[in-house]
């Protein structure tokens, strides 16, 4: 049972802007970067965003990521439908044994 | 190019052993952490533990601790999950994933950046 806490799904048309939220504690987001990957059906999971807000190389910048206190949101601005996947979050948690966490993921459905 | 290639599909029976593979290339071996993340079917990304093959510190999400063993043989830029004993409650989607940040200590700024394709695993009998 994930310690990351998102909305089971999300959805938008072509264009909208979609936001993801993202809920910890102050033991992993509270205390740590927030990163966000994107699994596309059927594939590996894609870095998406790291250390909050920074985009990797090849991202597009439709991809928005920020953090504020024990929470984080990724927001897709300009939806398309190729950003129709699963996205999650991820911290380190530094409660008892320190590993990193992901989010229980969000389905994203481009209407 | 960094790459990261995972070994093939698996069909097991209850009770045996596995060990699966993942190979870096395009990119120093040595000198990055690499882990291995579980989903179940039809669920969400679990991350199990990470190596760092320079030295073979190893560790372990308190979830994984003592059901899986993660090592590494730097000689080939080859990392490896392995189990002793399966159980059908390990089928899932195996991935492996490159690790970057602090060499010396994963923790904090330091997280997954290139992934494997993923080995499937199952078990059943």
């Amino acid at each position: 049972q994930s310690v990351l806490t998102q909305p089971p799904s999300a959805s938008g048309t072509p264009g909208q802007r979609v936001t993801i939220s993202c809920s910890g504690s102050s033991s992993n987001i509270g205390s740590n970067t927030v990163n966000w990957y994107q699994q596309l059906p059927g594939t590996a999971p894609k870095l998406l965003i790291y250390s909050n807000n920074q985009r990797p190389s090849g991202v597009p910048d439709r991809f928005s990521g920020s953090k504020s206190g024990t929470s984080a949101s990724l927001a897709i601005s300009g939806l398309q439908s190729e950003d129709e996947a699963d996205y999650y979050c991820a911290a380190w948690d530094d409660s008892l044994n320190v590993h990193y966490v992901f989010g229980t993921g969000t389905k994203v459905t481009v209407l | 190019e960094v790459q990261l290639v995972q070994s093939g599909a698996e069909v097991k029976k209850p009770g045996e052993s596995l060990k699966i593979s993942c190979k870096g290339s395009g990119y120093s071996f040595t000198s990055y952490w690499i882990g291995w993340v579980r989903q179940m079917p039809g669920k969400g990304l679990e991350w199990m533990g990470i190596i760092y093959p320079g030295d073979s510190d190893t560790r372990y999400s308190p979830s994984f601790q003592g059901q899986v063993t993660i090592s590494a043989d730097k000689s080939i830029s080859t990392a490896y999950l392995q189990w002793s004993s399966l159980k059908a409650s390990d089928t899932a989607m195996y991935y492996c994933a490159r690790h970057v940040g602090n060499p010396e200590y994963c923790g904090g700024d330091c997280f997954p950046d290139y992934w494997g394709q993923g080995t499937l695993v199952t078990v059943s009998s």
